[in-house]
């Protein structure tokens, strides 16, 4: 069955360094989201994107935050500056129509130091 | 804004027994949908189960079965039979059919499964 990857699994970094989530959606898929879980809280979203561009993006989701979707098969998601607050649990999801399921990758551990 | 609320942190259960995870919700909307995902420890959400809210019948998947209340907000996950695998953590989820389709989550409930 096909599935939703991340890469990479853990990634470390130092605040305000650049980093950037790498997902790979479900290849038939048209709609891509990405969430995010600080340890403890709920999984809030942060944006979604449909025909190469933002379709929404919540109040988490500045200037800080970019998406892009380099090469019709990657997902990816840009923290320009990273701070301690960053440090999170974060999920793509990849949906074949806007009302259908959503598919989970298995996120990335984004620890700021 | 719509709301999602999982008020049971952790549950246990014993094997082959039945456990009923709660959720409510909060809502303006008549039509949206509602999810149930399982987490795993160490892997990705997957979907158990789905249903639409203009839909009166329960959605059941096997041993999983829901009971959707839509004037109460309330969409509990009824998992019958429990076995040593589905010890995991439970999320609810609701989906607005008006807008972009991201989804709100509840806060999650872990769910032990006690041999």
């Amino acid at each position: 069955e096909p599935e939703v990857t991340q890469t990479p699994s853990h990634q470390v970094t130092q605040m305000g360094q650049e980093v950037i989530l790498r997902c790979v959606p479900i290849s038939n898929h048209l709609y891509f989201y990405w969430y995010r879980q600080i340890l403890g809280q709920k999984v809030e979203f942060l944006v979604s994107f449909y025909n190469n561009e933002i379709s929404e993006k919540s109040e988490i989701f500045d200037d800080q935050f970019s998406v892009e979707r380099p090469d019709g098969s990657n997902f990816t998601l840009k923290i320009r500056s990273t701070k301690l607050e960053d440090s999170a649990m974060y999920f793509c999801a990849s949906s074949e129509a806007g009302f259908t399921t959503q598919y989970f990758g298995p996120g990335t551990r984004l620890t700021v130091l | 804004a719509q709301t999602v609320t999982q008020s049971q942190p952790e549950m246990s259960v014993q094997e082959a027994e039945t456990v009923t995870l709660s959720c409510t919700y909060d809502t303006s909307e008549s039509d949206y949908y509602l999810f149930w995902y399982k987490q795993p420890p160490s892997r990705q959400m997957i979907l158990v189960i789905r249903q639409e809210a203009y839909k009166q019948q329960n959605a059941t998947e096997n041993r999983f079965s829901v009971n959707f209340q839509k004037a109460a907000k309330s969409f509990s996950l009824k998992i019958s039979d429990s076995q040593l695998g589905d010890a995991a953590m439970y999320f609810c989820a609701y989906m607005s059919i008006t807008g972009t389709y991201k989804y709100i989550f509840g806060t999650g409930t872990r769910l032990k499964v006690l041999a």
